[in-house]
């Protein structure tokens, strides 16, 4: 059974940075088969793509946040991490790390949408 | 960023059945079948219910239909059952993005 575990502080100080790393058990980090994300949600609130990345380190961002976010992977590790920059209150969410498919959107493999496998969750709060 | 437009709740009484729209544009749900469905009870993780429109994984009970009409993707509850109050967000493959985009949740509360 593929697990999935989030890890990191859950605390935060505006204008620094945020880091954290999802850990992986079950399944291995180089399939060809899957995309490995960050979405997040801030309380209350829907969900939110922040990225993703191929076990090749092929990332992809969302774009409102892409100047901020750095998605990377550790194949030996068997685990990827999201780090966030200049972090404000309005970054203040649960971040989950989840598995996704890929598709074939005429002809071309890119990223899908099908989040599988989730992790709990963890929550970062951004306060002064 | 696009978002997808759903009813903000949807209620029921148990037994019943329920629809949740999930309205978006040609350049996501219109142009793509590749919609997703999940549920969220509170303070948990969402999970996987539909995939590709209509697609269940296994283990998703199929009280769950997922379809699509041009534009707007819905998810259907048959029996509705106590356990299925929780927050229910659509997705969905988008053009206009390398990411795609999530819908604005729906509430669904079992009278």
């Amino acid at each position: 059974q593929v697990h999935l575990q989030e890890s990191g502080p859950g605390l935060a100080r505006p204008s620094e940075t945020l880091s954290l790393t999802c850990s992986v058990s079950g399944d291995s980090i180089s399939s060809d088969d899957y995309y490995w994300g960050w979405i997040r949600q801030s309380p209350g609130k829907g969900l939110e793509w922040i990225g993703s990345v191929f076990h090749t380190g092929s990332p992809y961002y969302n774009p409102s946040l892409e100047s901020r976010v750095t998605v990377s992977v550790d194949v030996s590790e068997n685990q990827f991490s999201l780090r966030l920059t200049s972090v404000t209150a309005s970054d203040t969410a649960v971040y989950y790390c989840a598995r996704h498919s890929l598709v074939t959107i005429f002809g071309v493999t890119t990223a899908g949408n099908t989040f599988d496998v989730w992790g709990q969750g963890t929550m970062v709060n951004v306060f002064s | 960023q696009s978002v997808l437009t759903q009813p903000a709740s949807v209620s029921g009484s148990p037994g019943q059945s329920i629809t949740i729209s999930c309205t978006g544009t040609t350049s996501d749900i219109g142009g793509y079948n590749h919609v997703t469905w999940y549920q969220q009870h509170p303070g948990k993780a969402p999970k996987l219910m539909i995939y590709d429109v209509s697609h269940r994984p296994s283990g998703v009970s199929n009280r769950f239909s997922g379809s699509k009409s041009g534009n707007t993707a819905s998810l259907t509850i048959s029996g509705l059952q106590a356990d299925d109050q929780a927050d229910y967000y659509c997705g969905s493959y988008t053009r206009n993005s390398t990411l795609g985009v999530f819908g604005t949740g729906t509430v669904v509360t079992v009278l």
